[in-house]
């Protein structure tokens, strides 16, 4: 399968501020995701990375807090905006290479945020 | 929202035990997917069982998927200390491009 290389993987930033998480996978895929992982919870989707539009975004995320990019079949960015202490959590990218349907799906290494 | 809900949450057995863990789901789905993670790392995949099997192995590990109960279940033989972690299973509903996570089940193997 394709290799996520996935950073920063960990950051400690100042609430009100901004981080940017980026994921640069090896091979083109077809769907990238972004997850949100709480400490001892399971993974919640926040969006699906569009390539060339806008992401989608499940219910309780919004674009104006978590801005999405996917330029091409290889690379996508999430950003935290205006960030809070609620925000602290491990940020995940996924990729699958063709429909999900008979295809893994394989993961960054995720981002451990902490905001002070 | 979640798909799967595992139990149990935790687990702890001795190496060279036999765990088994189990995950149920509430739609009709194209596959089944189990994953591993170490201590809030990457996930790792395991196996994927289609809706179409019933069965499907892969080294010390078994799966099993009951579509008819929307249940499956991961059997990890001889378990050894490297297997502990959180195991999630992992669906995608039909007609649906996302793949909805498990709460997951935390293993842990003592020595």
């Amino acid at each position: 399968s394709a290799v996520i290389s996935q950073k920063p993987s960990r950051d400690i930033c100042q609430r009100g501020t901004s981080l940017t998480i980026q994921c640069q996978v090896d091979s083109q895929v077809t769907m990238m995701f972004w997850y949100r992982q709480q400490p001892g919870q399971s993974l919640t989707l926040i969006a699906t990375a569009n390539q060339g539009s806008e992401a989608t975004y499940e219910s309780g995320f919004v674009i104006d807090k978590f801005p999405i990019s996917r330029p091409n079949l290889t690379f996508s960015t999430l950003t935290v905006s205006n960030m809070s202490p609620e925000d602290s959590s491990i940020y995940l990218c996924s990729g699958q290479q063709g429909r999900l349907m008979n295809t893994e799906a394989f993961f960054g290494q995720g981002t451990r945020l902490t905001v002070v | 929202s979640q798909q799967g809900e595992e139990d149990p949450q935790a687990l702890s057995i001795q190496e060279g035990e036999n765990a088994t863990m189990n995950c149920s789901y509430k739609t009709s789905i194209n596959n089944l997917q189990w994953y591993r993670q170490n201590s809030g790392r990457g996930l790792v995949h395991l196996i994927l069982i289609r809706s179409n099997e019933r069965e499907k192995h892969s080294g010390r590990l078994r799966v099993t998927l009951d579509t008819s109960k929307k249940s499956s279940s991961l059997l990890i033989t001889a378990s050894r200390a490297a297997d502990t972690a959180s195991y999630f299973c992992a669906t995608d509903a039909r007609g649906d491009d996302k793949i909805i996570f498990g709460k997951g089940t935390r293993l842990h193997i003592l020595p």
